[in-house]
């Protein structure tokens, strides 16, 4: 079955840039998007089809995907951007999440 | 303004069927295109997709839980329901539904925490 790889933690200082990973097998063929989850919400989308980004979201969040790796890059991080991150894509009409990565800001 | 509610009990004795509500409004589930979701957390876990339905009442599941999972729909009432059976304590989860967007998931709602005892 596809799986789709996270680093479980991911940590930045504030104003620097943070990439979070997602791996899986030719993901770079399928698109990709991801979700912000904070403590006790729901997740809420960030990035869809690879790199675009719903209205509402700042432009420092921003997304790539190429090979088998698509990648989340927050630039300019702030302490609000701390959160657990899911990446997600479709592989045989089954929808697959990454385990998530919790980005902490200090 | 798309938005949805999930809705059913917090307490599950194991064995039994779990019924859950999505009611949602700002969209049809008549309308072509259009689809709904769910997917669960367990306390401090990874989220998993479960099922989905469609405006034409095409259904997907998860294939490690298809066997215990029934996803319908009520076009008039705007409203999927999810059911599964067999509940272990293995379950207990925050349960979400959430619009599907071509290959996303765009908005979700808030999620229904339930808890399976034995």
């Amino acid at each position: 079955s596809y799986e789709l790889t996270q680093p479980p933690s991911v940590s930045v200082s504030p104003g620097q840039t943070a990439s979070i990973t997602c791996s899986g097998d030719k993901l770079g063929d399928k698109y990709a998007c991801w979700y912000q989850q904070k403590p006790g919400q729901s997740p809420v989308l960030v990035i869809y089809q690879n790199n675009k980004r719903p209205s509402g979201i700042p432009e420092r969040f921003s997304g790539s995907n190429s090979g088998n790796t698509a990648t989340l890059t927050i630039s300019g991080t702030q302490a609000m951007d701390e959160a657990d991150y899911y990446c997600q894509t479709w592989d045989n009409s089954i929808v697959i999440f990454g385990g998530g990565t919790k980005l902490t800001v200090l | 303004q798309i938005t949805l509610k999930e809705s059913g009990p917090t307490l599950v004795k194991a064995t039994q069927t779990l019924t859950l509500t999505c009611t949602f409004s700002g969209f049809s589930l008549s309308t072509t295109g259009e689809a709904v979701g769910w997917i669960r957390q367990p306390p401090g876990k990874a989220l998993e997709w479960l099922a989905l339905i469609y405006w034409d009442s095409d259904k997907l599941y998860s294939p490690s839980l298809k066997s215990r999972l029934t996803i319908t729909k009520d076009t008039s009432k705007k409203q999927v329901v999810l059911t599964m059976t067999n509940m272990d304590p293995m379950d207990t989860a925050s349960y979400f539904c959430a619009h599907k967007q071509n290959n996303w998931f765009d908005p979700w709602g808030q999620g229904t925490l339930v808890t399976v005892y034995s």
